[in-house]
């Protein structure tokens, strides 16, 4: 079975200029899931989708990113402009549905330098 | 405020050394609670995790936690560590019905086995 795949795997822009992640996730997987992990911190949350709709976006600073999931596959999240503090490890993760016991596979990740 | 704290952020220790990791959240009510592991060079993946039953639960490669309610407490153990064992460890829950897929990830524990 085929794993999450993210590209690319890693992106150095210079601040205030625009940048974009790409997520496929496992064939079948109805939940997609957005994260941020700075150097030093554990993983947290930005944005859940559920197919095609957003089910929680609450940590996502939606001045400067955006995340879309069409037809409910493939996703992109997106940073413009982006600051020196969004360096960090982008991660995508899939899940089957969001019932307790679903668990979340999680993609390489691309790591994000902003000089 | 943080609702998850791992106790050390840097463990090193020798081969055939017991290993045990704290967790500790901050909730009163149902919780999923989960170890994931990161390989240098690889991917999150789950160790293990507990949402009900037995307080003791086993996962791949020897591991096995405890979840005591009483201490919110969730610890990661392994009887005898292999160089193989060198990672990062994160502990994560989920907090609530409410806030299923939505893992809430401690800072995690680097911890580096000599041969």
């Amino acid at each position: 079975e085929a794993g999450v795949a993210q590209s690319p795997r890693y992106k150095i822009i210079e601040k205030r200029q625009s940048v974009a992640f790409w997520c496929n996730p496992i064939s079948g997987h109805a939940t997609l899931y957005w994260y941020q992990q700075i150097l030093g911190q554990g993983p947290k949350l930005l944005i859940q989708f559920q197919n095609n709709g957003v089910v929680d976006d609450s940590q996502l600073p939606k001045d400067r990113f955006s995340a879309e999931r069409l037809k409910g596959v493939d996703s992109t999240l997106k940073i413009q402009p982006a600051k020196l503090e969004d360096s960090a490890v982008y991660l995508c993760a899939s899940s089957l549905g969001v019932g307790r016991g679903d668990e979340q596979f999680f993609g390489p990740g691309t790591r994000l330098t902003v000089l | 405020a943080q609702s998850v704290s791992q106790h050390n952020h840097h463990v090193i220790l020798s081969e055939a050394a017991s290993l045990e990791l704290g967790c500790n959240y901050s909730y009163g009510g149902t919780v999923n609670l989960f170890w994931y592991v990161q390989y240098p060079g690889q991917h999150l993946q789950l160790l293990l995790k507990y949402f009900s039953g037995d307080p003791l639960v086993k996962g791949i490669k020897g591991f096995e936690a405890e979840f005591i309610k009483s201490k919110f407490s969730f610890n990661l153990r392994k009887p005898s560590v292999q160089w193989s064992d060198t990672a990062e460890y994160f502990c994560a829950v989920e907090l609530g019905p409410d806030s299923w897929g939505k893992l809430q990830f401690g800072a995690g524990t680097q911890v580096v086995v000599t041969p």
